[in-house]
């Protein structure tokens, strides 16, 4: 089967432009995440979708992030506008059970300068 | 928030070597993962512990569940060129909304042929 995918693979784009992420889950896994890490420091929880509902947004770190997920499968997160501590690896997971056999993506190295 | 403490931070060590690591939490999981990450891809998952106390083997890695519940370690036999990464705990409490990673910082693994 074919694993999480993630477009983006690196962004670079200037201080204040927005940026869209996306996010293709395995077929069929209901329970879509996103995570981030920021240089140096621990992979973050951000979000975390059940089909197309937000479950947990506790982690998003302001308004200038917005996650969707239409349709309930494919996932976006766009940064708008983007600042520089927004810099960093942002990574997606797909699970089929809530909590258990998570499988992240690549991720997408966004640099912001 | 819940925080982990992952040590040690970086290790390098000769191929053949025993390697070991550990992570600690002021709060309790009923859930410890590890993950590896490699250059340009995503965390994938290596072990999985569910019950305090339980020691799980995968090859040539070994993870026990402390039993607090509040840490594990991680032990990697006979070390060899490809085990080289980023090493990650993530302790998580599923059930009702739950169900988000929280992660340590990770132990960068390199080692000497």
């Amino acid at each position: 089967e074919a694993g999480v995918t993630q477009f983006p693979s690196h962004s670079v784009i200037e201080k204040g432009q927005t940026v869209t992420l996306r996010c293709d889950p395995i077929s069929g896994h209901d329970n879509l995440y996103w995570y981030r890490r920021v240089m140096g420091k621990e992979i973050k929880f951000l979000l975390h979708f059940v089909k197309e509902s937000k479950q947990d947004e506790s982690g998003m770190p302001n308004n200038r992030f917005l996650a969707e997920r239409t349709g309930g499968t494919y996932s976006t997160l766009k940064v708008q506008p983007a600042e520089l501590e927004d810099s960093g690896v942002y990574f997606c997971a797909s699970s089929q059970r809530q909590g258990f056999g998570y499988t992240f993506g690549s991720g997408t190295r966004l640099t912001v300068v | 928030g819940q925080q982990l403490n992952q040590s040690p931070q970086s290790m390098f060590i000769q191929e053949g070597e025993d390697v070991s690591m550990n992570c600690t939490s002021s709060s309790i999981f009923n859930t410890w993962l590890w993950y590896k990450q490699e250059p340009g891809e995503g965390p994938v998952l290596l072990i999985a512990l569910y019950k305090a106390g339980e020691l799980t083997s995968n090859g040539r890695l070994t993870a026990q569940f402390g039993i607090t519940r509040k840490d594990s370690f991680l032990n990697i036999s006979a070390s060899i060129p490809s085990d080289v990464g980023i090493y990650f705990c993530a302790g998580m409490n599923y059930g009702g909304s739950q169900g988000n990673l929280i992660f340590g910082k990770g132990t960068k693994l390199s080692v000497k042929p």
